[in-house]
């Protein structure tokens, strides 16, 4: 059974801060995503990564794919307010078709002013 | 920018009653995923659909569950017979490529 996890779980910083959410999942999987979502809304896709040493970065966000230590992370550069949200990893099992993807349990970011 | 949209946004409906929620996935694509969302919990998977057929489903979607593509556009979940724990949010998903999934907004499912 994959098993997604992500730490932490609850993270309150700063603006200005810079912070890391961690991701591990148990079983090979070249496909990483990480999806954002706030209170009450759907998911929004950030990254889709999709080979081993894959870096993206997307405003103060930047997340790592290293699929030999089935480890991602999101990296959180001089946080400010409107990156308060619930940070989801997720991953799919190459079989193919269309794989299902297995979520983390989220990291609900509050960032204070 | 295209989007998945679903309807309706919240159903309210009594424990044992038959629920169809709706979804129309992007257009161009072929993939399509149905997951719930328990309040304050983590997504799972429900169910994907590929080529006319099921693709892959979980241990979640079991016989009260059913999937459909009626036409051209839609994309269905039913539940056959509602239990108070299937109340959550239903995300519709779809996908071109079978790897990066675009979520709709997703519809309150809550029983009673």
């Amino acid at each position: 059974e994959l098993k997604v996890e992500q730490n932490p779980l609850f993270l309150s910083m700063q603006e200005g801060k810079n912070y890391t959410i961690y991701c591990n999942y148990s079983t090979t999987s070249d496909r990483l995503y990480w999806y954002r979502q706030d209170p009450g809304k759907s998911l929004e896709s950030l990254f889709v990564l999709l080979s081993n040493g894959a870096v993206k970065q997307e405003g103060r966000l930047m997340a790592s794919l290293d699929t030999k230590a089935r480890l991602s992370t999101l990296h959180i550069t001089a946080a400010v307010h409107d990156l308060s949200a619930t940070y989801f990893c997720a991953v799919d099992i190459i079989g193919g078709g269309a794989d299902g993807l297995t979520f983390g349990k989220g990291t609900h970011l509050i960032i204070q002013p | 920018e295209p989007e998945v949209t679903q309807t309706p946004s919240h159903q309210v409906t009594q424990m044992g009653q038959e629920v169809i929620l709706r979804c129309v996935p992007i257009s161009n694509h072929l993939y399509f995923y149905w997951y719930r969302q328990i309040l304050g919990q983590k997504v799972e998977f429900l169910v994907s659909f590929y080529n006319n057929e099921i693709s892959e489903k979980s241990e979640i979607f079991d016989d009260q569950f059913s999937v459909e593509r009626p036409d051209g556009s839609n994309f269905t979940l039913k539940i056959r017979s509602t239990k108070l724990e299937d109340s959550a949010m239903y995300f519709c998903a779809s996908s071109a490529n079978a790897y990066e999934q675009y979520f709709g907004p997703g519809t309150r499912l809550t029983v009673t």
